[in-house]
């Protein structure tokens, strides 16, 4: 089983809200990074540490935890939010990290 | 403005070795963690290892433990994933990724991405 879970897909309407999160127990002790991945693209990073933005990320995204679980908002979606959208952290033993497996998002 | 621009795609038969690049411009080499990052056909993100130029300190994920070998040549800018026998289970895009401040803790961000290698093995 993977050391971090995520909703294999969800589905958002235009304009509203949607929440992507990410289980395991390394997230009780550590914070979880997002990275967003559009098709034929690099993976960008999006949130890390609890809720911090790189320059040019919009602030729509936010980063949130609590016990095992990470979360990722996007308040207000776009339709050009479409991606999929993977959790990191460390591993809960040993020096190492790990992607969660994924989330699509769809936007309609 | 930092870079990282990869080496190109290769095609390459099981049993052959390989070993990709990863420049990166624009900051200090040495002083920033680079990162590798498998992704196989319409799979997700693995974490593979991490490098850190300044004295090559280097740590794998168990899964690629002792599968690839990550290096760096800092008077060249430049990192290096090896494989010494490649299988066709190898196939995928492989990236570099700069980290942002230290690799330590929980914090382990690849802030700047290199493009990406395809490596093809059949």
């Amino acid at each position: 089983s993977s050391e971090l879970t995520q909703d294999p897909a969800v589905s958002v309407a235009l304009g509203q809200t949607v929440r992507i999160t990410c289980q395991g127990d390394s997230l009780r002790s550590y914070f979880a990074s997002w990275y967003q991945q559009k098709p034929g693209q690099a993976p960008k990073l999006i949130i890390y540490g609890l809720n911090e933005r790189p320059s040019g990320i919009p602030d729509r995204f936010s980063g949130s935890s609590s016990g095992n679980t990470a979360s990722l908002t996007i308040t207000g979606a776009r339709a050009e939010d479409e991606a999929d959208y993977y959790c990191n952290s460390h591993h809960s033993s040993g020096y190492h990290y790990v992607f969660g497996p994924g989330t699509t998002v769809t936007v309609l | 403005e930092v870079q990282l621009v990869q080496s190109g795609a290769e095609v390459k038969k099981p049993g052959e070795s390989l070993k990709i690049s990863c420049k990166g411009s624009g900051y200090i080499f040495s002083d920033y963690w680079i990162g590798w990052v498998r992704q196989m056909p319409g799979r997700g993100l693995e974490w593979m290892g991490i490098i850190y130029p300044g004295d090559s300190y280097t740590t794998y994920s168990p899964s690629f433990e002792g599968q690839v070998i990550i290096s760096a040549d800092k008077s060249i800018s430049t990192s290096y994933l090896h494989w010494n026998r490649l299988k066709a289970s190898d196939n995928g895009m492989y990236y570099c990724a700069r980290i942002m401040g230290a690799c330590s803790g929980g914090s382990c961000d690849f802030e700047y991405w290199g493009q990406g290698t395809h490596v093809s093995v059949s």
